[in-house]
């Protein structure tokens, strides 16, 4: 089984809907995830880490880690078309491993 | 604040030419630094890390070989450039076990 695992998608939803993404790891001693944000052709970049589990909120976008079933969530809401991008999940603790990534489009 | 840079931003080069990829970092001291590997449909493929000066870890064998020569600076070469050496490589670095900050990346097509 793959440390981290996410649908590579495509996902197309309009805009203005809200947006799930979802990630499964496979070690429930995992404390830290992250989520990122890849524009094509673009490096990657740090949209939100979370330590254990709960709920974290950054304007339109919020983090969720449920621990007891293995699962990271990112919540986009209000989604525009230029959230339109890959979006990798991943799991820190000793060292960094990432999903493959989701591909997201927003319809205008 | 931090900045990473790599350059070149795009590369073509032929198979069996030799290859350098360079990596640096402003704003911040001792950083634990990465070279990652993006292939289409494939994610991101750990190459090599480092935490210190002249400290490298390989994660994958190939021809392929990283340096540390500068705490802020990581370099990534090879002697011998393959077709499947094409992709598009990231730098990252991180102080923290939770973040990791990646550079703008080089396109590398091997022909």
């Amino acid at each position: 089984q793959k440390e981290v695992e996410q649908d590579p998608g495509p996902l197309s939803v309009p805009e203005g809907a809200i947006v799930s993404l979802n990630c499964t790891y496979s070690n429930s001693a995992f404390q830290y995830f992250m989520w990122y944000r890849q524009y094509s052709r673009k490096g990657p970049e740090l949209l939100m880490y979370t330590y254990s589990s709960g709920n974290k909120e950054d304007g339109r976008f919020t983090a969720q880690v449920d621990k007891s079933s293995k699962y990271i969530s990112l919540f986009i809401r209000d989604s525009q078309p230029s959230d339109s991008a890959t979006y990798l999940c991943a799991r820190g603790d000793d060292k960094i491993i990432f999903g493959k990534g989701t591909r997201l489009h927003i319809l205008p | 604040s931090q900045t990473i840079h790599q350059w070149p931003a795009t590369l073509v080069q032929p198979v069996g030419s030799p290859l350098s990829l360079e990596c640096t970092v402003e704003g911040t001291s001792n950083p634990n630094l990465y070279w990652y590997r993006q292939a289409a449909g494939r994610g991101l493929q750990l190459l090599f890390y480092s935490v210190g000066i002249g400290q490298i870890s390989s994660e994958v064998p190939q021809n392929l070989s990283a340096s540390r020569p500068q705490d802020r600076q990581f370099i990534l070469s090879s002697k011998k450039l393959l077709l499947s050496d094409s992709g598009f490589y990231l730098c990252a670095w991180s102080v923290r076990p939770d973040t990791q900050y990646f550079g703008p990346g080089t396109r590398l097509t091997v022909l």
